[in-house]
């Protein structure tokens, strides 16, 4: 059964830098994901897609300071220089024989 | 540029129904399609549904199945989301988002601004 879990909620200062794990369950780690930002009161913003090599490819408009990687089942998403208005809920997602998953998401506060 | 446009909110009664709409404009549908997705109070992101304007391929979340119908309408460029019998757990957020699609749909690439869609007596 395709699962994600992701990491507990985070916290960093203003400009600092944070890492996000979403975990693919047991025998997907050739699946790719997308990474959403959903800030508080908005809808979702689509952020990239991350391949399992760790290539990806990011939305219209997303900085440079956001970035993924990949390890075994293992997807990250890396914000550095964090930003005020990077605090967010953060959602990954993936799909499989025409179905798609929306992992819980994880909250970033930035202090 | 893609703007998708959502119908507005909605208030119904239980075991009604509702149909959601998402006008668009700047997609293209060679390998797109749209992602119907819902958001309770308080919760996390739920996919609803897919269906695919490049080849007409439809799949629907395993516990919506019944009670949910997704068309396109290429003419007026808009996308609907019916969903009938609604219970009061219905009651959300429901988000139109384009879609990258291939033989199947596969990630939301640009999202609507989600209408509320209310469950009440």
């Amino acid at each position: 059964q395709l699962v994600l879990t992701q990491s507990p909620p985070a916290s960093a200062s203003l400009g600092a830098s944070v890492r996000l794990t979403c975990t693919l369950s047991s025998g997907h780690n050739s699946y790719a994901i997308s990474w959403h930002q959903q800030q508080p009161e908005k809808g979702p913003r689509f952020l990239l897609k991350l391949n399992s090599d760790g290539s990806h490819n990011k939305g219209d408009g997303i900085p440079d300071r956001f970035s993924g990687s990949s390890s075994g089942t293992e997807r990250y998403l890396s914000i550095s220089s964090l930003q005020s208005e990077d605090e967010a809920d953060y959602y990954c997602q993936t799909w499989g024989s025409g179905i798609q998953v929306f992992g819980p998401g994880t909250k970033v506060t930035v202090l | 540029q893609v703007q998708l446009v959502q119908s507005g909110g909605e208030v119904k009664e239980p075991g009604a129904s509702v149909k959601v709409s998402c006008k668009f404009s700047g997609v293209t549908f060679t390998n797109n399609g749209f992602s119907w997705v819902r958001q309770a109070p308080g919760r996390g992101l739920e996919w609803v549904g897919s269906i695919s304007v490049h080849n007409g391929n439809i799949k629907y979340a395993q516990s919506l199945q019944d009670r949910v119908t997704m068309t396109v309408d290429k003419l007026t460029s808009t996308a609907y989301m019916e969903l009938r019998g609604l219970k009061s757990d219905d009651a959300a957020v429901y988000y139109c988002a384009k879609t990258f699609c291939g033989g199947d749909c596969y990630y939301p690439d640009f999202w609507g601004q989600g209408t509320l869609v209310t469950v009440s007596s």
